[in-house]
């Protein structure tokens, strides 16, 4: 199956900073999202982008599917960007659209 | 405002007990999943359902159980093979048919399952 891996692992910030988040996947995708958990637990979906590159706000991704990698960068970062970002990728199959694949995350934390 | 909403927030199971966890979206989604989390690690997926009164196992079925009777529901419950259900369940909701529409899921805030 798809293999997806994020790094960093763990990634501590001072606020104000600026970081990128990356995501490798092994195959050829044509879903990739990304995602933020905040410290209770609530997963938001930050962005849908199976190629090409996104903004919003101080959030944009980047992915390159021939490559096949996407990163996350932050900008100015808040202490309320803490949490851990996760990369998800899937395929689709005769029209729909196949499970999400996670990788294991990358865990942020913003000092003020 | 659409969403998807899981019930309870926390949940005591006994050992040997079968418990329910409830997942409802309003989001019009056709499909459906349920994942479970353990600390410090990643999504793994339990079932998923694409379409009502059809439903598939995912990577970690054994000891679960889910129906899909609306298109609006998918509990999923924890039955007592499952020996080691401590874990944080999450639903989600996506769109799962054709056209150039945004594929993003939708989760549910989830249910902390821990065994008494």
């Amino acid at each position: 199956g798809i293999q997806v891996e994020q790094s960093p692992p763990d990634l501590i910030l001072q606020e104000g900073a600026n970081s990128t988040l990356r995501c490798n996947f092994s195959d050829s995708v044509n879903n990739l999202q990304w995602f933020h958990q905040n410290p209770w637990g609530q997963l938001i979906n930050l962005f849908y982008i199976p190629s090409g590159t996104k903004q919003n706000g101080r959030l944009s991704a980047t992915t390159v599917a021939t490559e096949r990698y996407s990163l996350l960068y932050i900008s100015s970062s808040q202490t309320t960007d803490s949490g851990v970002y996760f990369c998800a990728v899937a395929l689709f199959y005769g029209g729909s659209q196949g499970n999400l694949i996670f990788g294991k995350g990358t865990k942020l934390s913003v000092k003020p | 405002d659409g969403g998807i909403t899981q019930s309870p927030k926390y949940l005591f199971r006994k050992e040997g007990q079968n418990v329910t966890l409830s997942c409802e979206q309003n989001l019009n989604h056709d499909a459906m999943y349920w994942y479970r989390q353990d600390p410090g690690q990643g999504l793994r997926l339990i079932y998923y359902s694409q379409i009502v009164n059809d439903f598939q196992k995912g990577d970690i079925a054994e000891g679960y159980s889910v129906s899909r009777e609306k298109k609006e529901s998918f509990p999923l419950t924890v039955t007592s093979a499952q020996k080691n259900p401590t874990a944080f369940y999450l639903c989600a909701s996506t769109q799962a048919w054709g056209g150039t529409v945004d594929y993003g899921y939708t989760f549910g805030s989830g249910t902390r399952l821990t065994v008494v």
